[in-house]
């Protein structure tokens, strides 16, 4: 199994772009989100979904969309780049629905800068 | 708003010694707990799970105190290879998708 796999690996856009960072998971997990790190900040949800088709916010949505339409793959969508998204970002999926009471795995991440 | 707090460190630790990180929860609903690793420049790992009753696994000691909120994590005989940033997680009661991470310790074991 490759695990938890995310592209691009880096990235560097100028303000207003967009761009889509792609998280594909092969363990059949239902649960999977995304998590931006920052300097000096712990982990902070983005988006998550605990099913194909099922998607919902988490605690630093805006700036960002997602879709789920299978269960292998939930990309995140950065409608128009600011410098405030500059950040490290992580996809993780785990096996239960809910998502927090397993383990979680994570993708080797994306770093992203936009100037 | 300081969910989980942890101090941030560095603790430079030399090989072979004990080391121990304190975290600190607010949220009284909070069901499960978890201490991640992450190294340098890569993805956090699940070290292990708390539970109430304290679990070992090897040189790691995770403990759980309801009553005051606070976690910890015990290495005993520490490596070089335990450099890296330790995160506390921890759960809501029924949520879903609401795991709130420290900000970590790092730590530095030297030779």
């Amino acid at each position: 199994n490759a695990g938890v796999t995310q592209t691009p690996k880096f990235q560097v856009l100028k303000t207003g772009q967009s761009m889509t960072l792609q998280c594909a998971q092969d363990m059949n997990h239902e649960y999977m989100s995304w998590y931006r790190q920052d300097p000096g900040m712990g982990l902070r949800l983005i988006h998550y979904s605990v099913g194909a088709g099922i998607t919902d916010q988490g605690e630093v949505p805006n700036g960002y969309n997602v879709s789920r339409s299978t269960t292998e793959d939930f990309p995140l969508r950065l409608l128009s780049a600011a410098p405030s998204q500059t950040s490290v970002y992580f996809c993780a999926s785990s096996t239960s629905g809910t998502g927090s009471t397993d383990t979680q795995y994570f993708g080797p991440g994306t770093r992203l800068t936009v100037l | 708003r300081k969910e989980v707090e942890q101090d941030p460190g560095p603790f430079n630790v030399p090989e072979g010694a004990t080391v121990a990180f304190n975290c600190t929860y607010s949220n009284s609903a909070s069901q499960s707990f978890f201490w991640y690793r992450q190294d340098c420049r890569k993805e956090p790992k699940l070290l292990m799970s708390v539970y109430s009753s304290g679990n070992e696994d090897g040189r790691f000691t995770a403990q759980l105190n309801r009553a005051s909120q606070y976690i910890s994590l015990l290495i005993r005989d520490s490596k070089l290879s335990d450099s890296a940033t330790y995160l506390c997680v921890v759960s809501q009661r029924g949520s879903q998708g609401n795991l709130i991470f420290g900000k970590g310790t790092k730590l530095s074991v030297k030779p």
